[in-house]
């Protein structure tokens, strides 16, 4: 069974621009879950898709937005860009939404702000 | 709200010697915790969690509610245990997980 995948691997982008980051979860999973990763604050949550529906959501600015289509592909946009944006961009994948099934990540976008 | 606290950025121990990662929590309702691992150039991985009680790679966690600590012990570490190793609390509705900072094991020969 195929892994989580992200696309793209690596961006690299200009203040004040947009962008926008693809996740597709492993086969047959429903719920999607995105976390920002740097040095200074580590993993943290951005958001958590599940059937379309975002159910949770973290302590960001709302120039972070997400979705999830009805194939359970999700994409998370981030406008405006700042340079504390720069971050590794990790998305995972669940089969369903409680803790009771494991939790799969992708390998991350590297997201660069210049 | 909800914390979780490594207070070891990097622990180095020798082959074949003990090693405990500390994992402290805060969190006003029934916690689910887990620890997950990332090796070198590979994706961040579930290594266990606490409800299913077992034991991965020799890897063990006891969960103590009373000293709300969550703490990964290994009898006898093995140079390929060298890794990111991070703990994990789950919110009761749905998938949100709140981490630690990790700390970096690094297993010397």
């Amino acid at each position: 069974k195929a892994g989580v995948t992200q696309t793209p691997r690596y961006l690299i982008k200009t203040r004040g621009q947009q962008v926008t980051l693809s996740c597709s979860p492993i086969s047959g999973h429903r719920s999607v879950s995105w976390y920002q990763q740097t040095p200074g604050q580590g993993l943290q949550f951005l958001f958590e898709y599940f059937s379309e529906t975002q159910r949770n959501k973290g302590n960001f600015p709302g120039r972070f937005s997400g979705r999830q289509f009805s194939n359970s592909r999700s994409e998370m946009n981030v406008s405006t860009l700042e340079l504390g944006d720069s971050a590794l961009y990790l998305c995972a994948s669940s089969s369903r939404g409680d803790s009771s099934y494991e939790q799969y990540f992708g390998p991350g976008t590297r997201l660069t702000v210049t | 709200a909800q914390r979780v606290t490594q207070p070891e950025k990097l622990l180095s121990v020798f082959k074949g010697a003990p090693v405990e990662l500390k994992c402290n929590y805060s969190y006003s309702g029934s916690p689910e915790l887990f620890w997950y691992v990332q090796y070198s150039r590979q994706r961040l991985q579930l290594l266990l969690r606490h409800i299913s009680r077992e034991s991965i790679k020799g890897f063990t966690a006891d969960l103590n509610k009373g000293e709300t600590s969550f703490h990964l012990k290994k009898p006898f570490a093995q140079e390929e245990d060298s890794a990111m190793y991070y703990c994990a609390l789950r919110n009761n509705a749905g998938n949100m997980l709140t981490f630690g900072g990790g700390t970096r094991l690094m297993v010397k020969p």
